[in-house]
């Protein structure tokens, strides 16, 4: 069965520093990989997402993310982050055998400190 | 606007009750999901439809029910058999055949008392 792996349930960085968001998945075949952000009590907002080509993909909010296959990998990255950036992050996979549904993992919850 | 609705954003019930979350979509899409989400748990596919009148249950059916008469609408119900009811639901579509990005409705939290 797939599965998601976020290790990082909390993660704090000071505002302007990098960030790296880790995400490690189980699949049987390619996978289609996804990262979302959640801000308190708000639905899901897709930052980016992978398909084929280019492992490296460039996301909306200056988010990207790099895909390595070897290391079952699909990290997320942003150079300097803001304050507006804190929020709840989710890695997810597809598909499940079909058009239902994605797997996702617990989610990492990102503090900004000044 | 394009988009999905879910209302009410808030929703109290008593035990024992059941209560029918609203989710509807304009994007024509033809896939659409319901997710529940409890904290530290990520997201759980509860049912999915992928065409009118037709649907099929996800990870944790149970105490659910869903009904697609419409593209535009998929209605979720909470029945009294749910035994942990109280969550955050989150309502998906998906777009066209071969793409597998889903995008999310604002969400609905119930309560339980």
């Amino acid at each position: 069965a797939q599965s998601v792996t976020q290790p990082d349930i909390h993660i704090t960085v000071s505002e302007g520093a990098s960030l790296e968001l880790r995400c490690n998945y189980s699949y049987g075949a390619t996978p289609y990989l996804f990262w979302y952000v959640q801000s308190p009590g708000q639905g899901l907002q897709l930052l980016l997402k992978y398909f084929s080509g280019d492992t490296l993909v460039q996301g909306i909010k200056g988010f990207e993310a790099e895909f390595k296959r070897s290391q079952s990998s699909f990290n997320l990255r942003k150079p300097s982050v803001h304050w507006s950036d804190a929020a709840e992050y989710f890695c997810a996979v597809g598909p499940r055998g079909g058009a239902d549904g994605l797997t996702f993992g617990k989610g990492t919850h990102l503090i900004i400190q000044p | 606007d394009g988009g999905i609705t879910q209302s009410p954003k808030y929703l109290f019930r008593k035990e024992g009750q059941n209560v029918t979350l609203s989710c509807e979509q304009n994007l024509n899409h033809d896939a659409m999901y319901w997710y529940r989400q409890d904290p530290g748990q990520g997201l759980r596919l509860i049912y999915y439809s992928q065409i009118v009148n037709d649907f099929q249950k996800g990870d944790i059916a149970e105490g659910y029910s869903v009904s697609r008469e419409k593209k535009e609408s998929f209605p979720l119900t909470v029945t009294s058999a749910q035994k942990n009811p109280t969550a955050f639901y989150l309502c998906a579509t998906k777009t066209e055949a071969g793409s597998y990005e889903q995008y999310f409705g604002p969400g609905t939290r119930l309560t339980v008392t």
